[in-house]
């Protein structure tokens, strides 16, 4: 079993719509969790920190569940703009982070 | 600009030839990292490096070297390369010391070995 895992998709949706993205991880101590967007094998940029609060950054939210070891991301009102891979990132410890496959979003007209 | 500087972004060599990948960054930050990326194995960590002369292996090292003797560069280092060294190679630096920030990243190096 991978230490974090994704559904790699790939998630085809309209424009408009509201799609999902979770990753589950199983190392429990795990500090930090982040979301990460990556364009046709450019390099990943930040997304968004996934906080114990949760997070929102105008239409993505983030969740945490630590109980259940899962991050989720919500995007709502899908543009075409986030077509993209979205990469998992669960860091234990200060120098090892641990990255899910990806899941790749197409958004359609 | 605040950057993470990969040199060469694109290499084909051939084996057992050694090449050295060079990464810079002019943020001062203090952890380094070096990925590569590989379908359908997502980003595996090759070495990290907390600091100036202190490095540690990531999930994959084998075949790999690294070195920290400036903050700014951390070179990743290929003694012997073979084909299965053909990948997407990754360098990352992160703002806080402790290694918990935000990755930036290079570019990417597309490295292909014959």
């Amino acid at each position: 079993r991978k230490e974090v895992e994704q559904d790699p998709g790939p998630f085809n949706v309209p424009e408009g719509a509201t799609v999902a993205f979770n990753c589950t991880y199983s190392n429990s101590a795990s500090q930090s969790f982040f979301w990460y967007r990556q364009d046709c094998r450019k390099e990943p940029k930040l997304l968004m920190s996934v906080y114990s609060s949760g997070n929102e950054d105008g239409r993505f939210t983030a969740q945490l569940n630590r109980a259940s070891q899962y991050i989720s991301l919500l995007i709502r009102d899908s543009k075409l703009s986030d077509s993209a891979t979205y990469l998992c990132v669960v860091r234990a410890n200060a120098g090892k982070s641990t990255f899910g496959d990806g899941t790749t979003l197409t958004v359609k007209p | 600009e605040a950057q993470v500087t990969q040199n060469p972004r694109y290499l084909i060599t051939v084996t057992g030839k050694k090449l050295t990948v060079t990464c810079s960054q002019n943020m001062n930050h203090e952890y380094m990292s070096w990925y590569r990326q590989d379908p359908g194995l997502g980003l595996r960590q090759i070495y990290y490096s907390m600091n100036v002369e202190v490095t540690d292996k990531g999930d994959v090292p084998e075949g790999y070297k690294v070195s920290r003797k400036e903050k700014r560069n951390f070179p990743l280092i290929l003694e012997s390369p073979s084909p299965n060294q053909t990948s997407l190679y990754f360098c990352a630096s992160v703002k806080q010391g402790t290694g918990t920030g935000e990755l930036f990243f290079g570019e990417g190096s597309r490295l292909t070995v014959l």
